[in-house]
């Protein structure tokens, strides 16, 4: 079982609108929580860390559901510039310092 | 800081030859992981190293895989010998070990490998 699991999409939205995305995880141990983006042929990098009670910054906004094990971004007013891949991070600090991606999110936002 | 620096960017070779994935971790980073990417499994973790010290190698697919961290300030992964299912983009990632929650990941530009 994949330690975190993610609807691979595609998303394909207009201009303007508003996308979620959820991302589940299969330990309750993990520790803490991030959203990735990765645009094409590029390396991964930190989007927003998730707090447990949930964060914003600008039009993102991140919750994370312990009791369901569940993390989700929400994206407001989507831009050209957003299309890209969201992946869903864990990580286990007192095992190690593992992290742990799921396969990603791809979104494309059409003018 | 200049980051993670990964060597070589694009790499083509031959199945069956060896080939060696080169990482310098940001300084003052205690963690390094090495991760592959592949459209159809997504990235993988396949090691990660603490302290220069391997914890979890459960990730990498087999023997003919083998990572090394001589020091603080290097690491390669190395595969020998190369088949055609190994193309992938390898990423390596380096991380403070804080013991802080939150404390994110910064990944290198990655390998791109192709074994023909």
């Amino acid at each position: 079982r994949k330690e975190v699991e993610q609807d691979p999409g595609p998303f394909n939205v207009p201009e303007g609108a508003t996308v979620a995305f959820n991302c589940t995880y299969s330990n309750s141990a993990s520790q803490s929580f991030f959203w990735y983006r990765q645009d094409c042929r590029k390396e991964p990098k930190l989007l927003m860390s998730v707090y447990s009670s949930g964060n914003e910054d600008g039009r993102f906004t991140a919750q994370l559901n312990r009791a369901s094990q569940y993390i989700s971004l929400l994206i407001r007013d989507s831009k050209l510039s957003d299309s890209a891949t969201y992946l869903c991070v864990v990580n286990f600090l007192y095992t190690g310092n593992q992290f742990y991606f799921g396969t990603g999110t791809s979104l494309t936002v059409i003018p | 800081d200049a980051g993670v620096i990964q060597s070589p960017r694009h790499e083509v070779t031959e199945m069956g030859q060896e080939v060696t994935l080169r990482c310098k971790p940001i300084s003052g980073h205690n963690s390094l992981f090495w991760y592959r990417q592949t459209m159809m499994r997504g990235l993988e973790l396949l090691i990660y190293f603490n302290n220069n010290v391997p914890i979890d190698d459960s990730g990498m697919p087999e023997d003919r895989f083998s990572a090394k961290m001589p020091n603080a300030s290097f690491s390669t992964l190395k595969i020998q010998p190369s088949e055609p299912r190994d193309s992938a983009v390898y990423f390596c990632a380096s991380s403070p070990l804080s013991g802080q929650p939150n404390t994110e990941a910064f990944f290198g530009q990655g390998t791109r490998l192709t074994v023909v």
